[in-house]
């Protein structure tokens, strides 16, 4: 069983700076992957980056990067240069090797003020 | 090219009727889902299938039926629509139902139930 929490509901930041969103896990599993997707208002969801959880290296998409501390189950996002279509809904996402599914967080609502 | 389309978006209709959301993927991926997105925002997982068969079955009323005629297509039938059956379904489809590989969501449909 997976369950993955995002403890932020909604969040700020200004343009052109930096913002973190937390997300913690729970598995069972050893094999797994870890994701953010993003959905902006058009509903459209988009994966924003993954991490092998064998992997220690943080995975790193242009300005979008994760702090993954694999003991303490944590799995944060860190977005820099924030822009104006950053703002969107950001969902936390795990998938066990033996599970075929992903397990959502609640999603944290992030905007940004120009 | 769209690469996961549904349709309809929208369909609005009325407790009791029987509706289905049709979904088509042309990125020649093995594996599709169907998702459902409730007012809160939460992400949950419905159906799963791989190859055209069935991998992921959730705790879903029997009244949702998914149908898969072929690898780029998996439908959804609901009988007897409820008003708890409001929400955004999500169909998204991946290359592989194994561990890892990215899932590519459609742009959801809105179903309201009055």
């Amino acid at each position: 069983a997976q369950t993955v929490t995002q403890s932020q509901p909604e969040m700020s930041v200004q343009e052109a700076e930096t913002v973190t969103l937390s997300c913690t896990y729970d598995t069972s599993e050893s094999d797994y992957y870890l994701f953010w997707y993003k959905q902006p208002p058009s509903r459209q969801m988009i994966l924003v980056i993954r991490q092998e959880a064998y992997k220690q290296q943080n995975a790193t998409e242009n300005r979008f990067s994760v702090n993954f501390q694999k003991a303490a189950k944590s799995f944060s996002l860190k977005i820099s240069d924030s822009q104006l279509g950053d703002a969107a809904m950001y969902f936390c996402a795990s998938e066990g090797a033996g599970s075929y599914q992903l397990t959502f967080g609640k999603g944290t609502k992030l905007s940004v003020i120009p | 090219d769209t690469a996961v389309s549904q349709t309809p978006k929208y369909l609005v209709t009325q407790m009791g009727n029987d509706k289905s959301i049709k979904c088509e993927q042309n990125l020649g991926h093995d594996t599709m889902y169907w998702y459902k997105q409730d007012s809160k925002k939460f992400l949950k997982i419905m159906f799963s299938y791989n190859n055209k068969e069935l991998i992921i079955n959730e705790t879903v009323p029997n009244r949702f039926s998914p149908k898969s005629p072929d690898k780029a297509h998996l439908n959804l039938h609901i009988n007897s629509l409820e008003l708890g059956d409001s929400a955004v379904y999500f169909c998204a489809s991946s290359l592989s139902h194994r561990v890892g590989y990215e899932q590519y969501f459609g742009p959801g449909t809105r179903l309201t139930v009055t």
